[in-house]
């Protein structure tokens, strides 16, 4: 079975610092992996995904995220944090184990907050 | 591309009521189409699983029979809530995997806010 562990309820940065945002996940194949981005009271926007082709994604906004297997880990990345960068952020792996049905399951979700 | 919406965006209602969210797929045709509740401050929980023209599939701890999920189309799904209590109160997402991409991506609906009196 899958799972999905996001460190940090609560990542704080000034503006123009770096973001890191943490995913560790675990799978019994390989997994499928995505961020998404949810602002208040909205739905979820896809902000990248690996799907087993280049290990260092870039997707939009100029986030980007590494999946290192052998830390069984898939951060996310931003050079400079913008204040549009406030929002709440998932990680989560596709349930490719069963039928392939592409199930997301989410980690708990990290609340990025940017100080000006 | 692969925008998905969601009507209503919000709905209240009285106690025993029942209420129906739509959910569409704009541009493209969706193999699947997933339904989640989230409560505030916390994650997404998966509600269940539907395919076009076959019954949905519910998660544990789900019951179909409060959540009627009706997949009528590639674009259009709807899900029920039958008398709905304050306890249903909740933020309802739904999700599509796009036929065409090979289902390994969902795009999300807007959300739809339910408040039940």
């Amino acid at each position: 079975a899958q799972s999905v562990t996001q460190l940090g309820s609560h990542v704080s940065v000034s503006e123009g610092a770096l973001v890191l945002l943490r995913c560790n996940y675990s799978s019994s194949v390989p997994p499928y992996l995505f961020w998404y981005v949810q602002y208040p009271n909205q739905g979820l926007q896809l902000l990248l995904k690996y799907t087993s082709a280049a290990t260092l994604v870039k997707g939009i906004n100029g986030f980007e995220a590494e999946f290192k297997k052998s830390e069984t880990s898939f951060h996310l990345t931003k050079p400079s944090a913008h204040m549009s960068d406030a929002a709440e952020y998932f990680c989560a792996v596709s349930d490719r184990g069963s039928g392939n049905t592409g199930k997301l399951i989410f980690g708990q979700g990290t609340t990025l907050q940017v100080k000006p | 591309g692969a925008v998905v919406s969601q009507h209503p965006s919000w709905v209240i209602c009285k106690s025993g009521t029942s209420v129906k969210i739509e959910c569409r797929s704009l541009d493209f045709q969706a193999t699947t189409m997933f339904w989640y509740r989230q409560f505030p401050k916390q994650s997404l929980m998966l509600m269940a699983t539907s395919n076009e023209g076959s019954k949905a599939t519910y998660e544990q701890g789900v019951e179909k029979d409060k959540f009627l999920i009706n997949h009528a189309s590639l674009t259009l799904s709807t899900l029920t809530v039958t008398s709905a209590h304050p306890e249903d109160s909740s933020f309802y997402i739904c999700s599509a995997s796009e036929l065409a991409a090979g289902a390994d991506t969902q795009y999300f609906g807007p959300g739809t806010r339910l408040t039940v009196l």
